[in-house]
């Protein structure tokens, strides 16, 4: 089975552009979380979605930073503008039940440089 | 949710069997434990997780103590590609149905050969 795709894998750019990842949550799942992790701060949880409605957003750092749940099968995080310190690896990871003890499924992340 | 506590490192020898210590001393009834690892440059990759009884399943077996104030993830046969980074996660419902994950500095396992 698939597991949760994540893209692009590896992004750099100058500060000030815009920078859009992607997520794609395993089939069937209905909720959708969004992480960043860095050497300061560890793992942190953004956001999260359930059934493609944002319950949580508490995370997000700024509102340079928004996500959108356009599908069942596919979220994105967007930075605009982006800035040196927003460069980290930013997860995304999906649970079948929406409300369940379940376990999230990470992806492999996007490692995001911020030039 | 309630904190966790674990080791920073440990060193487990290759084909011994790793028992990695958490503790969860203000763990309340409904709060679950869970097991995450993540190997460098990779996603966390959920293990285990149990209430109150103790869980196995072909990665790991979870004990908890009866108090529920620690426990123990044990991986039977430590292999070199075990070497990773693991969390003990303990999470409630909010009320949500989020049971949301909050990640500490878990422990550095390195298996040895």
């Amino acid at each position: 089975d698939a597991g949760v795709i994540q893209s692009p894998r590896h992004e750099v750019t100058e500060m000030g552009q815009e920078v859009t990842l992607r997520c794609k949550p395993i089939s069937g799942h209905n909720s959708l979380f969004w992480y960043r992790q860095t050497m300061m701060r560890g793992l942190e949880l953004l956001i999260y979605f359930n059934n493609n409605v944002p319950i949580d957003d508490s995370g997000m750092p700024e509102d340079r930073f928004s996500a959108k749940m356009p599908n069942a099968s596919f979220s994105t995080l967007k930075i605009q503008p982006s800035e040196p310190r927003d460069s980290a690896v930013y997860f995304c990871a999906s649970r079948r039940d929406s409300y369940s003890n379940q376990p999230q499924h990470f992806g492999d992340g996007t490692r995001l440089s911020i030039l | 949710d309630a904190k966790t506590t674990q080791p920073p490192s440990m060193d487990c020898a290759e084909g011994r069997a790793a028992n990695l210590p958490c503790n969860h001393s203000t763990i309340s009834g409904n709060e679950y434990v869970y097991w995450y690892r993540q190997i460098h440059s990779q996603g966390p990759q959920y293990i285990i997780h149990g209430l109150k009884n103790n869980e196995t399943n072909e990665m790991a077996s979870l004990i908890i103590t009866e108090d529920r104030k620690s426990s123990t993830l044990i991986l039977p046969h430590a292999t070199l590609r075990d070497t990773a980074v693991y969390y003990c996660i303990v999470s409630r419902d909010s009320g949500a149905g989020s049971y949301q994950l909050t990640f500490g500095k878990g422990t550095k396992l390195s298996v040895i050969p």
